[in-house]
């Protein structure tokens, strides 16, 4: 099975802390992206990278940063956190192949930025 | 990525059929049907796609109107356990290499 770990499920960070999100996969997958979800507006991507060290911006990547060393790991940075980045944080993966459709999606991090 | 328009609630019983549609009037010739589906606490799981053709696998169909304007997702003996949240995308991606564009999806409640 395909797994993608995230780091925590739940985090509480103040606002102006530099906070880390850790996202992992398994199934040696190109591309890895981060998405927040909040209520009423659905999944909305941050960031994605489909190589190591290649970045690309979503539709929010305001107040965010990515990092990406190894293939299996994807960072999500807040520089520094504010209350409105307290959010459901998904981080998903998925091969470029073109016969594969599917993204796989970690747990999910509940941040609160207090 | 065109937009879709999916009703915010459904109930079902269970044991019986869910069939949840979606509005996709401005899909482009070469976008694809996907569907997702969040249960609670729980990050997206694939479930189908299509780009004209009805499709099938363990988990549901697929069925693609012919002018593919729009699409039904069915669950053919819905359980407890698919109670979720159901999200129809259409995107050009035929590879996830790209994000996905999810909007408020359909609230599935199958009552026992």
């Amino acid at each position: 099975d395909v797994k993608v770990t995230q780091s925590s499920r739940y985090l509480v960070k103040r606002t102006g802390e530099k906070v880390f999100l850790e996202c992992v996969q398994d199934m040696d997958h190109e591309n890895m992206f981060w998405y927040r979800q909040d209520p009423g507006l659905g999944l909305r991507l941050i960031y994605f990278s489909y190589d190591v060290k290649m970045k690309e911006k979503g539709d929010i990547p305001e107040g965010y940063s990515v990092s990406r060393e190894k293939k299996e790991r994807f960072s999500l940075i807040l520089e520094s956190a504010s209350t409105n980045q307290t959010s459901m944080y998904l981080c998903a993966s998925s091969f470029t192949d073109r016969n594969s459709y599917e993204q796989y999606f970690g747990p999910g991090t509940r941040l609160t930025v207090t | 990525d065109a937009k879709t328009t999916q009703p915010t609630s459904m109930d079902c019983a269970e044991g019986r059929a869910a069939n949840l549609p979606c509005n996709h009037s401005t899909i482009s010739g070469n976008e694809y049907v996907y569907w997702y589906r969040q249960i609670h606490s729980q990050g997206p799981q694939y479930i189908i796609h299509g780009l004209k053709n009805n499709e099938t696998n363990e988990m549901a169909s697929l069925i693609i109107t012919e002018d593919r304007k729009s699409s039904t997702l069915i669950l053919p003996h819905a359980t407890l356990r698919d109670t979720a949240v159901y999200y129809c995308i259409v995107s050009y991606s035929g590879g996830g290499a790209d994000g996905l564009t999810f909007g408020k999806g359909t609230h599935l409640i199958i009552q026992p």
